[in-house]
């Protein structure tokens, strides 16, 4: 089946600090790749649609310029969180869709932030 | 737009009893429906999905769903609870017509009592 990682699972980082999370589609290419955020003990509510070789979109009341995101190749997406404050820490998932035709997603694993 | 509404955020069940979680949806065009399960600190794994083929749908762990238009529910069920299926689950709906974005229902934690 089709694989989809998360780098790193989890990180601890200071107020202030920008984190990268990478999202790896390991035996299929994912035109496009989707980024969630999940709060503890809530559903997860999408942040933004990226497709590879193009901007993302964001969801309303998600800031992109906090939240940027790459999709560089068509295995790869790059969620990168800038100026991390506390709020910021949740559990971030991405999942991916192996072509235009495709109504299914594969999830990553999860990245546990955690900002002090 | 489309929506799902997932009716009760904790069942509990004992081990060997029927398992029931609902889920009812809201779609302007014709729905593509799936059940994920989420244990703690991971990701979504997929159950089963409902693509417009047969109404009732199997899939992993014996679970089991049915679409029913008339009453726009998709209920996913079990006959016999075992005490691995103990997780969040999330039903969730898209279409053709919305980009293929997923959107989630709240969630239902199932617990399983010895």
């Amino acid at each position: 089946g089709a694989v989809v990682s998360q780098h790193p699972s989890r990180v601890i980082c200071k107020s202030g600090t920008s984190v990268k999370i990478e999202c790896r589609s390991l035996d299929f290419q994912a035109t496009t790749m989707f980024w969630y955020r999940q709060f503890p003990k809530q559903s997860l509510m999408l942040m933004a649609t990226s497709n590879e070789g193009s901007k993302a979109t964001y969801e309303q009341g998600v800031e992109k310029d906090k939240f940027l995101i790459n999709h560089a190749s068509l295995t790869l997406s790059t969620l990168t969180v800038t100026s991390a404050h506390p709020e910021d820490s949740s559990f971030y998932i991405c999942s991916a869709r192996a072509g235009a035709g495709s109504n299914e997603q594969f999830f990553g694993p999860g990245t546990r932030l955690t900002v002090l | 737009a489309q929506s799902v509404t997932q009716l009760g955020s904790h069942v509990s069940v004992s081990e060997g009893a029927l398992v029931l979680l609902r889920c009812n949806y809201s779609s302007s065009v014709p729905p593509y429906l799936f059940w994920y399960v989420q244990y703690p600190n991971q990701g979504l794994q997929l159950l089963l999905k409902y693509t417009s083929a047969a109404t009732l749908v199997k899939g992993i762990n014996g679970f089991e769903a049915e679409f029913k238009k008339s009453e726009t529910s998709f209920h996913l069920t079990k006959p016999s609870a075992h005490m691995s299926d103990a997780a969040e689950y999330f039903c969730a709906v898209t279409s053709s017509g919305s980009a293929r974005q997923l959107t989630f229902g709240s969630g239902t934690q199932l617990t399983v009592l010895p």
